[in-house]
């Protein structure tokens, strides 16, 4: 079974400081992992994913995830947080071996980025 | 390119009747997939579709349906509506094709209350 934990739901920090959101995931076989952001009222918004071959990945917006298998971690990283980070973050598999396409999503983490 | 279209955005439908949500997927992409978004119980997936076929369902009542036609669009029905239906129902597209499959893109998705 496929299964995604994002063991904070809320993460606070503040603009010009580094963030990281955490995730990790439990799945039969070899995932695809991926992240998702979403607005007020809006849909989610794919941010980056992992596939293969480097274990970190850059994707929008300056944010960049570091995939650890033998930790079976994913975390959202940024560099430099601002204020316009501040959104809900989902973390989603999928399993390497399916063609089916669906995602497996955790319970999505609030970040809050403060001036 | 345009991007995943949902229709409409915002529903108010009284308990016992029934709706009908679309989806306009992103050109070339075969593969739909629905959600439903709940702040009790996340994201959780509804069925997908692929070539008019649905290949993958959620653990959903009947009462919850869906249709894909040649052209790719998808609609959802949810008949006899309840008031814990009420949700955000996002729609997902993918290429859909062999086992590298591509991320997924969403819609902005519906906002379905009901009353």
């Amino acid at each position: 079974a496929q299964s995604v934990a994002q063991p904070e739901d809320q993460v606070n920090v503040a603009e010009g400081n580094p963030l990281t959101v955490k995730c990790t995931y439990s799945v039969s076989g070899n995932p695809y992992l991926f992240w998702y952001v979403q607005y007020p009222n809006r849909g989610l918004q794919f941010l980056l994913k992992y596939i293969t071959g480097d274990n970190l990945v850059k994707g929008s917006y300056g944010f960049e995830a570091e995939f650890n298998k033998s930790q079976t971690s994913f975390h959202l990283k940024k560099p430099s947080a601002l204020v316009s980070d501040s959104a809900l973050y989902f973390c989603a598999v999928r399993d390497r071996g399916s063609t089916l396409g669906r995602l497996y999503f955790g319970r999505g983490t609030q970040l809050t980025v403060w001036p | 390119k345009a991007g995943v279209t949902q229709t409409p955005r915002y529903l108010i439908k009284t308990r016992g009747q029934q709706v009908t949500l679309s989806c306009s997927p992103i050109s070339g992409h075969r593969s739909v997939s629905w959600y439903q978004q709940t702040p009790g119980q996340g994201l959780q997936f509804l069925f997908e579709y692929f070539s008019e076929t649905q290949r993958n369902k959620g653990n959903f009542p009947g009462r919850f349906s869906g249709r894909q036609f040649s052209n790719s669009r998808s609609e959802m029905n949810v008949s006899t509506l309840e008031l814990g239906d009420s949700a955000l129902y996002l729609c997902a597209s993918s290429l859909g094709t062999g086992v590298i499959n591509t991320e997924a893109f969403f819609g902005q998705g519906t906002r379905l209350t009901v009353v």
